[in-house]
């Protein structure tokens, strides 16, 4: 079984809709993170949580909303989904430590947003 | 703030060439490098890391990077390129001020074809 797990691995939904991305680990690890990636833009920070008590904005958090159910869940919500929201999804995590330390990725969850 | 530019966004290789991905960085402060690959379908494993010490750096797969702090660069090289190392690479960086301030800022990434 993969250490950062991704539900679903692809979805469709329509303009308008809640939907919510979820992520477990099995690692341990205390901090997880949510990244968005786009062809020719890499991969861009959406939320971060350094504990379960803990959440923060990246870079584009606007139009989502995380939750961190308990150290090992971490998942994404958006609201009202549109088009522009189409992307590819991934959940990492980290152990903490210096900032050397490597962060682990899920496969990844495929959002279409028609 | 830091950020990450890689240069070219496609670079095409014959099997057996050498292969040149480039990142330059801007940090504040001495920052934490890595260099990570997508497989197609796949999400992004990390291929070498730089933190302190030896400012040559190897890692998995053949790649090994350089940390050039004058030039602040951190590019990523393998002598001889397999089909298999066509992938999407991405350099990302990490300030490195604390802990509390981990978290990777990633380039654009570079699409690397492997011709036969």
């Amino acid at each position: 079984d993969a250490d950062v797990t991704q539900t679903p691995r692809n979805r469709i939904t329509k303009t308008g809709k809640r939907i919510m991305l979820e992520c477990s680990q099995t690692k341990g690890h205390d901090r997880m993170y949510w990244y968005r990636q786009d062809p020719g833009l890499g991969l861009r920070l959406i939320y971060y949580s350094f504990d379960v008590k803990d959440i923060n904005k990246g870079e584009i958090s606007d139009g989502y909303s995380v939750s961190r159910q308990a150290q090992a869940k971490f998942s994404l919500s958006l609201e009202s989904a549109i088009p522009n929201q189409t992307a590819l999804y991934f959940c990492a995590t980290s152990d903490s430590g210096t900032g050397g330390t490597e962060a682990f990725f899920g496969q990844g969850t495929r959002l279409t947003v028609v | 703030a830091q950020s990450v530019t890689q240069l070219g966004s496609h670079v095409s290789v014959s099997e057996g060439a050498l292969v040149l991905l480039r990142c330059n960085y801007s940090s504040s402060v001495p920052p934490y490098l890595f260099w990570y690959v997508q497989y197609p379908n796949q999400g992004l494993q990390l291929l070498l890391k730089y933190t302190t010490g030896a400012t040559l750096v190897k890692g998995i797969n053949g790649f090994e990077a350089e940390f050039k702090k004058s030039e602040t660069s951190f590019h990523l090289t393998k002598p001889s390129a397999h089909m298999s190392d066509a992938a999407e690479y991405f350099c990302a960086v990490n300030p490195g001020s604390g802990g509390s301030n981990y978290k990777l800022t990633f380039g654009k990434g570079t699409l690397l074809t492997v011709n036969p």
